[in-house]
């Protein structure tokens, strides 16, 4: 049990568009969400914390305005970059928490490439 | 299905003690193994990594070992110390870089 589908898994998209990224609980409730980005050196930084039907809680330093995180439902949530640029190309990740105890469960990822 | 497993989500040791994390994989083509630690309302952080070419990677109290024909891969923590107390992930790196994580074991260290 406890899956996390996030999707798309890589998406190229033009400088100045905005791209969704999606992460769905697939088998339980994720009452809160993390997403992350992923720099080099495998670090990664968490970007947000959203819990579902409140506002995100933005890391020091993450624009919300950029990065916008909706966590409408118990089972959906999204990350979405507004008027991309070459810099925000990255590794993004999220996971979940939920009322079971699964413990945190990670998506995929998504490698998002601005062109 | 799970391909990076770890099937204990906890772990309670002794200070001063050795503290193994176990991870069990799946998918052969993975070449590159990470571990991560966890403090709450954190991000987690990058611990050690191991390329598949190589059975052991050590850096001060942190050893990781792995066995590919086992598909397995374990961090030892010796000596053990309270602050260790977090949780720990074990990743692996797909060929796009793209990192497959386990659900983690939270690790308490007793004085």
């Amino acid at each position: 049990g406890a899956v996390v589908s996030q999707h798309p898994s890589w998406v190229i998209c033009k400088s100045g568009t905005s791209v969704k990224i999606e992460c769905r609980s697939l088998d339980f409730q994720a009452t809160t969400m993390f997403w992350y980005r992923q720099f080099p050196k495998q670090s990664l930084m968490l970007m947000a914390t959203s819990n579902e039907g409140s506002k995100a809680t933005y890391e020091q330093g993450v624009e919300k305005d950029k990065f916008l995180i909706n966590h409408a439902s118990l089972t959906l949530s999204t990350l979405t970059v507004t008027s991309a640029h070459p810099e925000d190309s990255s590794f993004y990740i999220c996971s979940a928490i939920g009322t079971e105890n699964y413990g945190y469960t990670f998506g995929s990822g998504t490698r998002l490439t601005v062109v | 299905d799970q391909q990076v497993k770890q099937n204990s989500p906890s772990l309670s040791v002794q200070e001063g003690r050795i503290s193994i994390l176990n991870c069990d994989y799946t998918n052969s083509m993975f070449d590159y193994f990470l571990w991560y630690k966890k403090y709450p309302a954190e991000g987690p952080t990058f611990l050690i990594s191991i390329s598949s070419i190589k059975d052991k990677n050590e850096d001060g109290r942190f050893t990781v070992f792995l066995n590919k024909s086992a598909k397995h891969l374990s961090l030892h923590i010796v000596p053990s110390q309270p602050g260790d107390s977090a949780v720990y992930f074990c990743a692996a790196s797909g060929s796009q870089g793209n990192l497959i994580f386990g659900k983690g074991t939270k690790l308490s260290v007793k004085p």
